[in-house]
């Protein structure tokens, strides 16, 4: 199985920094890379497909970057709406795997 | 709009079934995969299965293979996800999604219903 790991597991932020995120793969995945937020009792949501493509109605502020093993999500201006955990995954190979999480809280 | 809605969870002793159902709208169920994933409490995501829109084509986890079985019902708009044999480490909330483009393949996950609880206890 494809193993992802994601860092920093957790981040104190503040309103209108720059966050980064990233995502390691064990081996290729190509550019088969997703990034989801999820946010307290709610389901998560698709932010970012393809490594790098907005998903509908995602704001701007969310990119994405990488190919091959190693991945990044960036927000630019963080706004209070943002703070939520964040998860990798890869969609190459069966199964399916995920990113442990990484939390963005407030510093 | 798309809506995705689970049910059938609860709480059940280890070794006994349940059956998990979605119950799809707001789009053309039978033209897409569907998946199901799952959150044990506190913890991070979990992809369970996936079948093709024809339900020919069915994959699943390790952790889950030759105890759940996928499959659904084109004619109603409804998956299913059949558990057998559950243990205390298939306690979760449960959630089904659609993937992510008509077809095959994508693996991606863009609607998610807002999940079903099952407790093994």
């Amino acid at each position: 199985d494809i193993q992802m790991t994601q860092s920093p597991s957790s981040l104190s932020t503040s309103v209108g920094d720059r966050v980064t995120i990233t995502c390691r793969a064990s081996q290729s995945i190509i550019s088969h890379l997703n990034w989801y937020q999820q946010k307290p009792g709610k389901a998560p949501k698709l932010l970012i497909y393809g490594a790098s493509n907005l998903q509908s109605e995602v704001p701007s502020r969310f990119s994405g970057s990488g190919s091959g093993t190693d991945f990044t999500l960036t927000i630019t201006s963080l706004q209070p709406e943002d703070f939520a955990t964040y998860y990798c995954q890869q969609s190459y190979y069966t199964p399916i795997t995920f990113g442990q999480g990484t939390r963005l809280d407030v510093k | 709009q798309v809506q995705l809605v689970e049910s059938g969870g609860g709480v059940v002793q280890p070794g006994r079934s349940l059956r998990l159902s979605c119950a799809a709208s707001g789009f053309t169920f039978t033209t897409y995969a569907m998946h199901w994933l799952r959150q044990a409490p506190g913890q991070g995501l979990e992809w369970v299965a996936v079948i093709s829109s024809d339900g020919t084509k069915k994959y699943y986890a390790d952790s889950v293979r030759g105890r759940f079985t996928i499959s659904r019902d084109n004619s109603n708009d409804t998956l299913y996800l059949q558990m057998n044999t559950l243990s205390r480490d298939d306690t979760a909330l449960y959630y089904c999604a659609r993937d992510g483009s008509a077809g095959w393949g994508s693996h991606r996950h863009d609607k998610w219903g807002q999940g079903s609880l099952v407790s093994v206890s």
